[in-house]
C-alpha cells in the first residue's frame, strides 16, 4: 500500500495568517499519462463527514473558497490556507487515490493561536 | 441535491454479523462507483471497500478482505456492506462515499455515517 505521512500532527495558526499542511507519499502520485497528480485533500469538522476540498493536487472543489489552495508534485504535496479564518478550525486529510486501495494520510488538527 | 443516507450500524458480538446500508438519491446512482471509509473514534480515516458503479469490479483493504463483501443494488439506488466475523478493531463510524466524476476514488460527497460498535 502506498503510505501517506503528513506533517505536522497538528497546528495552531492566528486568524488572518498562512497555515500550511504537509503531505508525502511512499511513491509518485504523477500518472504519466494522464498527466495527472492522484492527490486529495479533505476538511473534517468535530461530528461531521469529511468533506472534499482539493483534487488533482491542485483543482479546488467547487464551492471552496479560494483561500485553500494546494500544490505539489509526485511525492510531496501541500494544503495551504491563505488567510485562516475560524471556520477553518478542522482536521485536515490529504489522500491518495493512485491505486485502487486509496489511503489517508493520519490528520492534521488545525487551531486558532 | 445528492443525498447519502447510512443504516445498520449497532452493537455487534466478536466473531458476528452486521450488514451495512447506504441509500442514495440525487444522482444516477449506477453511474457512479461508491466506497466505503471507516473511521474508529478518536482516529483518522481508513478506506474499507469500494465497487464500480455496475458492480462489476470490488476491491478491499487488506484489513478487512475475506470478512466483508461490497454489493450494490442499482433498482434501488442502495449500496451494501455485509460484514463478517466481526473483531474489536472494526469498531468504527462507516461512512458510504460517492467516487467523483472522473470514475477515480477521491469522493465528492459522504454520508453522516453509522457507529458500529464490537464488543461482548
Amino acid at each position: 500500500d502506498i503510505v501517506m505521512t503528513q506533517s505536522p500532527d497538528s497546528l495552531a495558526v492566528s486568524l488572518g495568517e498562512r497555515a500550511t499542511i504537509n503531505c508525502k507519499s511512499s511513491q509518485s502520485l504523477f500518472f504519466r499519462s494522464t498527466n495527472k497528480n492522484y492527490l486529495a485533500w479533505y476538511q473534517q469538522k468535530p461530528g461531521q463527514p469529511p468533506k472534499l476540498l482539493i483534487y488533482w493536487a491542485s483543482t479546488r472543489e467547487s464551492g471552496v473558497p479560494d483561500r485553500f489552495s494546494g500544490s505539489g508534485s509526485g511525492t510531496d504535496f501541500t494544503l495551504t490556507i491563505s488567510s485562516l479564518q475560524a471556520e477553518d478550525v478542522a482536521v485536515y486529510y490529504c489522500q491518495q487515490y493512485y491505486s485502487d486501495s486509496c489511503t489517508f494520510g493520519q490528520g492534521t488538527k488545525l487551531e486558532i493561536k | 441535491e445528492v443525498q447519502l443516507l447510512e443504516s445498520g450500524g449497532g452493537l455487534g458480538q466478536p466473531g458476528g454479523s452486521l450488514r451495512l446500508s447506504c441509500a442514495a438519491s440525487g444522482f444516477t446512482f449506477s453511474n457512479y462507483g461508491m466506497s466505503w471509509v471507516r473511521q474508529a473514534p478518536g482516529k483518522g480515516l481508513e478506506w474499507v471497500s469500494g465497487i464500480s458503479g455496475s458492480g462489476g469490479t470490488t476491491h478491499y483493504a487488506d484489513s478487512v478482505k475475506g470478512r466483508v463483501t461490497i454489493s450494490r443494488d442499482n433498482s434501488k439506488n442502495t449500496l451494501f456492506l455485509q460484514m463478517n466475523s466481526l473483531r474489536v478493531e472494526d469498531t468504527a463510524v462507516y461512512y458510504c462515499a460517492k467516487v467523483g466524476t472522473s470514475g477515480t476514488n477521491r469522493f465528492d460527497y459522504w454520508g453522516q455515517g453509522t457507529l458500529v460498535t464490537v464488543s461482548s
